[in-house]
């Protein structure tokens, strides 16, 4: 058990709509990144936040967005969703701001759109 | 632009013998790698890392090498067992903020 928690496990919903999946870091972690794995593809780093402030961006779409809570949690919205975007987007946590350290990543939430 | 590269999709190593994963990277600005694990329905989890200030970290059964000139790193598992099977992702960041990950390669030990 990493300490990250992500929900819901499992999401099925139809194009065009929109979702919003959660994440709870580690206690203490005040970094969360939003990574998504497509099939056969590595980690895409999507965005960091570091105490609810954004520090890093990735590959994330337009129709994607994220924010971090003053109680460190973080959501990440997508929405008009595309077959494209069914995925497992994996949330992870570390201590500090930069990224020297490991992650600590949940068990992912899997995405799919039909 | 992937600038994290693992070649090799899958791997397929005896139980005992030595598993070797590769991973190369492009982008000269990476200072610390590190390679994840992962099993199925679990997220990934850390295994080891090294900066670029070494070629060598060592950790258990698991070695790490890297060859800056080369940009080209590599893990080895020795002895290679059962519960080693899993993907492993390299991945790399340049000293502050995202790591990029390799797509992975899935290592398969058999008996």
């Amino acid at each position: 058990d990493s300490g990250v928690t992500q929900t819901p496990k499992h999401l099925i919903t139809a194009t065009g709509q929109r979702v919003t999946l959660r994440c709870s870091p580690r206690s203490g972690d005040l970094s969360v990144y939003w990574y998504q794995q497509s099939l056969d593809q590595g980690l895409q780093f999507l965005i960091q936040y570091y105490n609810g402030e954004e520090r890093a961006k990735g590959n994330i779409l337009e129709r994607f967005s994220a924010q971090q809570f003053p109680d460190l949690h973080s959501e990440l919205n997508l929405s008009s969703l595309e077959l494209g975007d069914s995925a497992l987007y994996f949330c992870a946590s570390s201590a500090g701001g930069g990224n020297t350290g490991e992650l600590f990543f949940g068990e992912g939430s899997r995405l799919t759109v039909l | 632009d992937q600038q994290v590269k693992q070649n090799s999709p899958s791997l397929s190593v005896q139980e005992g013998r030595i598993s070797i994963l590769n991973c190369d990277y492009t982008n000269s600005m990476f200072d610390y790698f590190l390679w994840y694990k992962k099993y199925p329905a679990e997220g990934p989890t850390f295994l080891i890392s090294i900066s670029s200030i070494k070629d060598k970290n060592e950790d258990g059964r698991f070695t790490v090498f890297l060859n800056k000139s080369a940009k080209h790193l590599s893990l080895h598992i020795v002895p290679s067992q059962p519960g080693d099977s899993a993907v492993y992702f390299c991945a790399a960041s340049p000293g502050a903020q995202k790591l990029v990950f390799g797509q992975g390669t899935r290592l398969t030990i058999n008996p």
